[in-house]
């Protein structure tokens, strides 16, 4: 089993959709948990951590559920901007303070007029 | 401004060459780490350093070398034993801290001539 697993996609939506994507991570020891974005043939930037109460950022909210170890990203009123790649990521450093980061193979979301 | 700059953006190496990619941040972070990111695929953790004069083995540094003289400065070398180089490099920095995320440089694109 991969340590972090996201559904590859291609999701393709009409701009004003709303989109949600899900990530699930096998070390239940994780602590931190991010969302990247990349955009085709560019490096990955910090979309936004997700806290486990949950967290919005205008029109993005993330959700932490420990319990069944899934990461969830939802995009509200989708915008031709959005289309890239989104990257979950998983701190999955079982001690020692070292901040190693599992990223998973990240889905992918185009947005169509 | 404060970044992470990687050079150069493309590189081509030719059979049995080393090459040296640059990474330098004046982030003041303690942390860096290089990564190897091959199409469809999620990023792999070659080497990573958590303070001057150290670093530790990833997951495939095999064909790789590093060195960490100085902060700012994390340079990758990719030996004439890594047999498959061609991939995108990115070169990640953080506070040395397990909760906290990594920004990346630009990456570098190297391919075999």
């Amino acid at each position: 089993r991969k340590e972090v697993e996201q559904d590859p996609g291609p999701f393709n939506v009409p701009e004003g959709a709303t989109v949600a994507f899900n990530c699930t991570y096998s070390n239940s020891a994780s602590q931190s948990f991010f969302w990247y974005r990349q955009d085709c043939r560019k490096e990955p930037k910090l979309l936004m951590s997700v806290y486990s109460s949950g967290n919005e950022d205008g029109r993005f909210t993330a959700q932490l559920n420990r319990a069944s170890q899934y990461i969830s990203l939802l995009i509200r009123d989708s915008k031709l901007s959005d289309s890239a790649t989104y990257l979950c990521v998983v701190n999955g450093s079982p001690s020692g303070g070292y901040n190693k980061l599992i990223f998973g193979a990240g889905t992918r979301l185009a947005v169509h007029p | 401004d404060g970044g992470i700059t990687q050079s150069p953006k493309y590189l081509f190496r030719k059979e049995g060459q080393n090459v040296t990619l640059s990474c330098e941040q004046n982030l003041n972070h303690d942390a860096m780490y290089w990564y190897r990111q091959d199409p469809g695929q999620g990023l792999r953790l070659i080497y990573y350093s958590q303070i001057v004069n150290d670093f530790q083995k990833g997951d495939i540094a095999e064909g790789y070398s590093v060195s960490r003289e100085k902060k700012e400065s994390f340079p990758l070398t990719v030996t004439s034993a890594q047999k498959n180089p061609t991939a995108f490099y990115l070169c990640a920095s953080s506070i040395y801290s397990s909760n906290q995320p990594q920004h990346f440089g630009d990456g570098t694109r190297l391919s075999i001539l």
